[in-house]
C-alpha cells in the first residue's frame, strides 16, 4: 500500500527546534515532488514547503522562510522538515504529501510550541 | 487571509446538489491547475479532484470540478450525510512562488 508516515512532532519551547520526518513506502519516492502542509488547531490547511525530485528546487510559504528547511534523502525514501526559531503560531498538525496533485497524505504529526 | 476565497459554509439536504466556489486571480487559478480536497473531522485531507476536473480512481462521479477564468467550482450531487466535511481548493500562485489553499468550506448536510 502506498503510504506516508510522519514522525518527530512534540512539545517544544518558543525559539526551539524540531526535525520532522516523513517515510515513504510502496512508490518510487524519487519520482515525485513532495510537500509539507500544516493545520493549526481549529484552522484551515496551510501549505508550508515543497521540494523537487532531486532537491534542486525548494519553495516556502513566507511565514517560514529563513526558519524552516525542507530536504529529502531519496536513498532512504524520506522527506524532512527542519524547523528552527519556532513560534507559538507554528503549533499545528504537520502533514507530508505527495506532490504535484497531493494524492497521498500521511496521518500527520503534532507540533506544539509552548513554554 | 488566503489569496483564494471560499465561502465559509454551505448546506443542503440529503440527495440535493451543492457547489463550492474558489475565487482567485490570474497569478493563481487563472494560470494554474486547481485541485480539491475533502477533510473529515480528525482525519487527513483526501484528494477529490485534480487538474481542474479529473477524478482519481475511487472517487465517485457525484464529485465534479470545473474552472472558468480565475474561479473554480466543486460540485457534489446526491448529497449524503457522509459528505459532511471541510472542503479545500489548492493551486500554485506564480507571483508568490508558493502553493496556496483556499480558506476552506464546511459542508453541512441537513
Amino acid at each position: 500500500e502506498v503510504q506516508l508516515v510522519e514522525s518527530g512532532g512534540g512539545l517544544v519551547q518558543p525559539g526551539g527546534s524540531l526535525r520532522l520526518s516523513c517515510a515513504a513506502s510502496e512508490f518510487t519516492f524519487s519520482n515525485y515532488w513532495m510537500s509539507w502542509v500544516r493545520q493549526a488547531p481549529g484552522k484551515g490547511l496551510e501549505w508550508v514547503a515543497n521540494i523537487k525530485q532531486d532537491g534542486s528546487e525548494k519553495y516556502y510559504v513566507d511565514s517560514v522562510k529563513g526558519r524552516f528547511t525542507i530536504s529529502r534523502d531519496n536513498a532512504k525514501n524520506s522527506l524532512y522538515l527542519q524547523m528552527n526559531s519556532l513560534r507559538a503560531e507554528d503549533t499545528a498538525v504537520y502533514y507530508c504529501g505527495r506532490d504535484r496533485i497531493m494524492d497521498v497524505w500521511g496521518k500527520g504529526t503534532t507540533v506544539t510550541v509552548s513554554s | 487571509q488566503s489569496v483564494l476565497t471560499q465561502p465559509p459554509s454551505v448546506s443542503a439536504a440529503p440527495g440535493q446538489k451543492v457547489t463550492i466556489s474558489c475565487s482567485g486571480s490570474s497569478s493563481n487559478i487563472g494560470n494554474n491547475y486547481v485541485s480539491w480536497y475533502q477533510q473529515l473531522p480528525g482525519t487527513a485531507p483526501k484528494l477529490l479532484i485534480y487538474d481542474n476536473n479529473k477524478r482519481p480512481s475511487g472517487i465517485p462521479d457525484r464529485f465534479s470540478g470545473s474552472k472558468s477564468g480565475t474561479s473554480a467550482t466543486l460540485g457534489i450531487t446526491g448529497l449524503q450525510t457522509g459528505d459532511e466535511a471541510d472542503y479545500y481548493c489548492l493551486t500554485w500562485d506564480s507571483s508568490l512562488s508558493a502553493r496556496v489553499f483556499g480558506g476552506g468550506t464546511k459542508l453541512t448536510v441537513l
